[in-house]
């Protein structure tokens, strides 16, 4: 069964540093994608960052980027210059391509506190 | 634009009772989605509806539980009768044919 994994359930960061969240994954698959979700507290978890499996390049958005190693089944989040607003859970989430759209494997998470 | 919305946002419950959660999905998303996340354990998929029809139903942990999207719009989970293992956050989610999912900020469910 596909797995995803979360080794660090709470993380803290001083405002304005960088923090590198863990996630492993693993599929016999070899088309998929990978995903960052973020759920601050109380509210709806949003999107942060896709990565689709066939491409080489690790994904960006803004503060937001990944370390993809595929051979190594390893996707990393970091986030650099962090901000309060980052307190968050952060789940990692792989999902087959071609296979049940939403069907997402989800890891448990990981409890990011930003400190000022 | 309104974004996705579950009632009730807290529901306690006796072991034996019913509970119905609701999902307003973002207008005009075909795909709505379930999921459940037990206490320190991952979230998982339980279903996914395309307009009015399931299209995946292969989370659904027993027959116990009963999700409908009569008319293609909000949908509803029904379980009953719960049981104490029930307890937990259903989160809803719905897409417009995109990877990217909008999630709801789920309904937690506990079962005495």
């Amino acid at each position: 069964a596909q797995t995803v994994t979360q080794s660090q359930p709470e993380m803290s960061v001083q405002e304005a540093e960088t923090v590198t969240l863990s996630c492993t994954y693993d599929t016999s698959e070899n088309n998929y994608y990978l995903f960052w979700y973020k759920q601050p507290p109380s509210r709806q978890m949003i999107l942060v960052i896709r990565q689709e499996a066939y491409k080489q390049q690790n994904a960006t958005e803004n503060r937001f980027s990944v370390n993809f190693q595929k051979a190594a089944k390893s996707f990393s989040l970091k986030i650099s210059d962090s901000q309060l607003g980052d307190t968050a859970m952060y789940f990692c989430a792989s999902l087959n391509y071609g296979g049940s759209q939403g069907n997402l494997i989800f890891g448990k998470g990981t409890k990011l506190s930003v400190k000022p | 634009e309104a974004g996705v919305t579950q009632f009730p946002s807290h529901s306690v419950i006796e072991k034996g009772q019913t509970v119905t959660l609701r999902c307003d999905p973002i207008s005009g998303h075909d795909n709505l989605y379930w999921y459940r996340r037990v206490m320190g354990k991952e979230i998982k998929f339980l279903l996914h509806f395309v307009k009015e029809s399931k299209q995946d139903e292969s989370g659904m942990p027993n027959n116990r539980f009963l999700a409908e999207r009569t008319g293609g719009t909000y949908s509803t989970l029904k379980v009953q009768p719960a049981e104490l293992e029930d307890s937990g956050v259903y989160f809803c989610a719905s897409s417009h044919g995109s990877l990217e999912l909008f999630f709801g900020e789920g309904s937690r469910l506990t079962v005495l």
